[in-house]
């Protein structure tokens, strides 16, 4: 049982341009969110998260909107840059951002940003 | 500061063997996840310890693996009698607090069991 998904396995975007990237999850009790992105070769690095409280979190460049009634989140990148290309990854805990939480992870987005 | 070292990056065991895989969280960080990623798929959580304690390993499949974080040394993760579906990447992460969003990814190690 997939309780978070990320339905595209790819996107093309140009440089420049903005990236939307999305995520569904099915499990209520998931009340914190996080983005992930991730290198060939190397550990998913930490980029951006959202506690369930909000529904909006912005980071420079990079912003996570939720939509708990749809339970639906999207990380934008605003504009995106060659850069960025890599393999994103959401993810879910239960337990919140304060404590502890095994994180489920979606099955990833491939990101590929042309010059 | 040295980044969390997961080694080897690369190991390739026959079926029935066992296989070792060691983690070296960040100097400070006695927290320690592991996660396994099969292939096409996301990272999914096995085991969180901390030193010399396994706190959550609802992950963990019953038979086969075993994870320690002893008082000295990298935490193990240690599959004994591999089949072919052990194949995997796996990672671990290291927090100073236990939480999550503090915590530090490795590079993780690609098994293959030929």
């Amino acid at each position: 049982d997939q309780q978070v998904k990320q339905n595209s396995p790819s996107l093309s975007v140009q440089e420049g341009r903005i990236s939307i990237l999305n995520c569904d999850y099915t499990n209520s009790m998931f009340d914190y969110f996080l983005w992930y992105k991730k290198y060939p070769a190397e550990g998913p690095t930490f980029l951006i998260s959202i506690s369930s409280i909000k529904d909006k979190n912005e980071d420079g460049r990079f912003t996570v909107f939720l939509n708990k009634s749809a339970k639906h989140l999207s990380l934008h990148i605003v504009p995106s840059q060659p850069g960025d290309s890599a393999v994103y990854f959401c993810a879910a805990s239960d337990a919140g951002g304060t404590s502890y939480g095994k994180l489920t992870f979606g099955q990833g987005t491939i990101l590929t940003v042309h010059p | 500061n040295a980044g969390v070292m997961q080694n080897p990056r690369h190991l390739v065991r026959r079926r029935g063997q066992e296989a070792r895989l060691r983690c070296s969280p960040m100097k400070g960080h006695s927290h320690v996840y592991w996660y396994r990623q099969l292939p096409e798929e996301g990272l999914k959580f096995m085991v969180y310890l901390q030193k010399e304690n396994i706190i959550d390993e609802s992950g963990m499949p019953k038979e086969r693996f075993s994870a320690e974080f002893p008082k000295e040394g990298p935490s193990i993760l240690r599959i004994q009698q591999v089949v072919r579906g052990d194949s995997a990447a796996y990672f671990c992460a290291s927090s100073p607090t236990g939480r999550i969003t503090e915590a530090f990814f490795g590079q993780g190690t690609r098994l293959t069991v030929v």
